[in-house]
This record gives structure tokens, C-alpha cells and sequence, in this order.
């Protein structure tokens, strides 16, 4: 089954830019969604498809992609942005998903 | 809205089933797929399934294979998730999550509010 790759922890001053990173095969094939969840929260989409943001999130938020890697961008960090983050790609091969591990983003 | 609003916390014993609901509103229930992730205390998002709009095909993590079973009622617009034989590593959130596509292009919203199942003893 494919995975998804994410660094566990990542930390940013406060109104600096932050890229948080993905890494699998899937990403090859498809595009990545991304996800921010807070402490005691449901996970809230911030990024689809190639780089698109719903409806409420920031334009500080963008999404880029480079052969296995998708990456997740915050320029200028907020201090409400201090959240978990995970990716997740539906499997190049299977009718079925995967998350990564997630990252812990601090606001310094 | 889009909206999904999952039943209350349950509580269970070890080797015992769970039946979770998500009730659908705002949207055309028979129109998305619906994925089912869960959230083991202090761990990440773990994908378990998705359910297909009219609810005859469903596709399950490997993991989950044998256990899980998910249903939707398609006069309510509800989708269920029922796990069975618990053991006490099955103590998570359980989330409900609206599939979104496109071309290539995959994406979960909204989510459920969650609900937490724990298995004890």
C-alpha cells in the first residue's frame, strides 16, 4: 500500500513563511489535500487539488507540487495557525487513501 | 450549509460491535461518496473506508477488513459505521467525511464533528 511522508514537528516565528512537505508515490499520479486540525477539533480542509482553498481559509495558505512531493505553504504565519497538519492522496493504484503522519506546527 | 452531524459517544467492552451514525444535510446525499476516518488518542488521521453514493459498494482499509461494516440509508440521508469484535486499541474519535472530486483530485469536506468510542472493560 502506498504511504504518505511527513516531517513530525516543524516550528515558525510568528509572520514568517513555513512549507510543510508531503513525500510519496501516490503524488505522482494525484494531487494532495491538506488538512488543519486544532486541539479537540475536527480536521478542516485548507488545500485541494492543484492549489485551491475552500471558502474562509486565508489567502496565506497555498499548495505546490513537485513529482513525489506536495507541499504546503503558509506566508506569514498567524498565531491561530498553530495546528496539526496532514495530508492525504488517494492510492495510485487502489480505490482507497491514505493521510500522512501529520505535522505539529508551533508558532514561535 | 453542508452538514454532518454524527451520533453521541458510546462506550463498549472489549469483543463487543459499534454502530456510529452521520446524518447528511445541505447537499445531495446520493451525489458524494463518504469516506470514514478515525483518531486514536494523541495519533494522526486513519483512513478505514468509503461507501459509494447509493450505498451498494464499499471499498475497506485492509486493516479493517473483516470488522467493519458501512451502510447508508439513502431516505435519510444517513451513513453508518458499525465495527465489530472492539478491542481496546479500537478507542479513537470516528469521523464521517463528505468525498469531493475532480479530475485527479480527491478531497474530504466537511467532516462530522466526530464521535468517540471507547472500549473498556
Amino acid at each position: 500500500s502506498s504511504e504518505l511522508t511527513q516531517d513530525p514537528a516543524a516550528s515558525v516565528a510568528l509572520g514568517q513563511t513555513i512549507r510543510i512537505t508531503c513525500q510519496g508515490d501516490s503524488l505522482r499520479t494525484f494531487y494532495a489535500s491538506w488538512y488543519q486540525q486544532k486541539p479537540g477539533q475536527a480536521p478542516v480542509l485548507v488545500i485541494y487539488g492543484k492549489n485551491n482553498r475552500p471558502s474562509g481559509i486565508p489567502d496565506r495558505f497555498s499548495g505546490s507540487n513537485s513529482g513525489n512531493t506536495a507541499s504546503l505553504t503558509i506566508t506569514g504565519a498567524q498565531a491561530e495557525d498553530e495546528a496539526d497538519y496532514y495530508c492525504n492522496c488517494r492510492d495510485s493504484s487502489a480505490f482507497l487513501w491514505v493521510f500522512g503522519g501529520g505535522t505539529k506546527l508551533t508558532v514561535l | 450549509q453542508v452538514q454532518l452531524v454524527q451520533s453521541g459517544a458510546e462506550v463498549k467492552k472489549p469483543g463487543a460491535s459499534v454502530k456510529i451514525s452521520c446524518k447528511s444535510s445541505g447537499y445531495t446525499f446520493t451525489s458524494h461518496f463518504m469516506h470514514w476516518v478515525r483518531q486514536a488518542p494523541g495519533q494522526g488521521l486513519e483512513w478505514m473506508g468509503i461507501i459509494n453514493p447509493s450505498g451498494d459498494s464499499t471499498t475497506y482499509a485492509q486493516k479493517f477488513q473483516g470488522r467493519v461494516t458501512m451502510t447508508r440509508d439513502t431516505s435519510t440521508s444517513t451513513d453508518y459505521l458499525e465495527l465489530s469484535s472492539l478491542r481496546y486499541e479500537d478507542t479513537a474519535v470516528y469521523y464521517c467525511a463528505r468525498d469531493v472530486s475532480a479530475v485527479t483530485s480527491w478531497w474530504f469536506d466537511p467532516w462530522g464533528q466526530g464521535t468517540l468510542v471507547t472500549v473498556s472493560s
